[in-house]
């Protein structure tokens, strides 16, 4: 398996545009996690999802987040309209709460938004 | 609200030491809890999962041992190398699926 894929790896933008995340979870896995990482915060949980429903989106800052997983093989995470300071690191991590598999990470994107 | 912290932030030693990197939660109704580790720019790694009925986890020289009564696990890594030089971060996972990590401990090992 490729492991948890994400794109676009880097993406930058400029405020108020509308930005779109996406990520393609490990075949098999049933839970799919939205995580991003600052320097000031750390890495925070956005939303999981388990069998494609949201489970938890406590972590989502404002209303202008929003995540959808219409299927099991894909997510997306999108941001609109967009301000400096969501830039971060957006990472999609996937498991296997069915065999209590470990947390695999994608290699994340790098949102810039100016 | 679950609420992880990892001591210390940061830790330099000489290659070879052994060395405990702790890490307590404030929630102990957990399902499990993993240890990972970031290379800088990189995605995480898982390296341990503790089941909530465990009490230790092996993998080669890292060792990671879970009291859930107390809210404490502890990394051990035994005879350091420069390789293992990155942030190492714990993450309890409770009944819900829900992991909440801490803010890493910095780790160099110099040669």
């Amino acid at each position: 398996d490729a492991g948890v894929i994400q794109s676009p790896r880097h993406e930058v933008t400029e405020m108020g545009q509308e930005v779109t995340l996406r990520c393609k979870p490990i075949s098999g896995h049933n839970s799919l996690f939205w995580y991003r990482q600052t320097m000031m915060r750390g890495l925070e949980l956005l939303i999981y999802f388990n069998n494609n429903v949201p489970i938890d989106d406590s972590g989502m800052p404002e209303d202008r987040f929003s995540a959808k997983m219409p299927n099991a093989s894909f997510s997306t995470l999108k941001i609109q309209p967009s301000e400096p300071r969501d830039s971060a690191v957006y990472f999609c991590a996937s498991s296997s709460r069915r065999t209590n598999e470990k947390l695999f990470f994608g290699s994340g994107t790098q949102l810039s938004v100016l | 609200k679950q609420e992880v912290t990892q001591i210390p932030a940061a830790l330099s030693v000489p290659e070879g030491e052994n060395l405990v990197l702790n890490c307590s939660f404030t929630d102990s109704a957990i399902y499990n809890l993993q240890w990972f580790r970031q290379d800088p720019g990189k995605g995480l790694t898982s390296l341990l999962l503790i089941q909530s009925s465990q009490r230790e986890q092996t993998s080669g020289r890292l060792n990671a041992s879970l009291d859930k009564s107390s809210g404490r696990s502890t990394l051990y890594i035994a005879a350091s190398q420069p390789g293992d030089s990155a942030t190492y971060l714990c993450a309890p996972e409770n009944q819900g699926g829900k992991l909440i990590f801490g803010q890493g401990t910095e780790l160099s090992v110099k040669p």
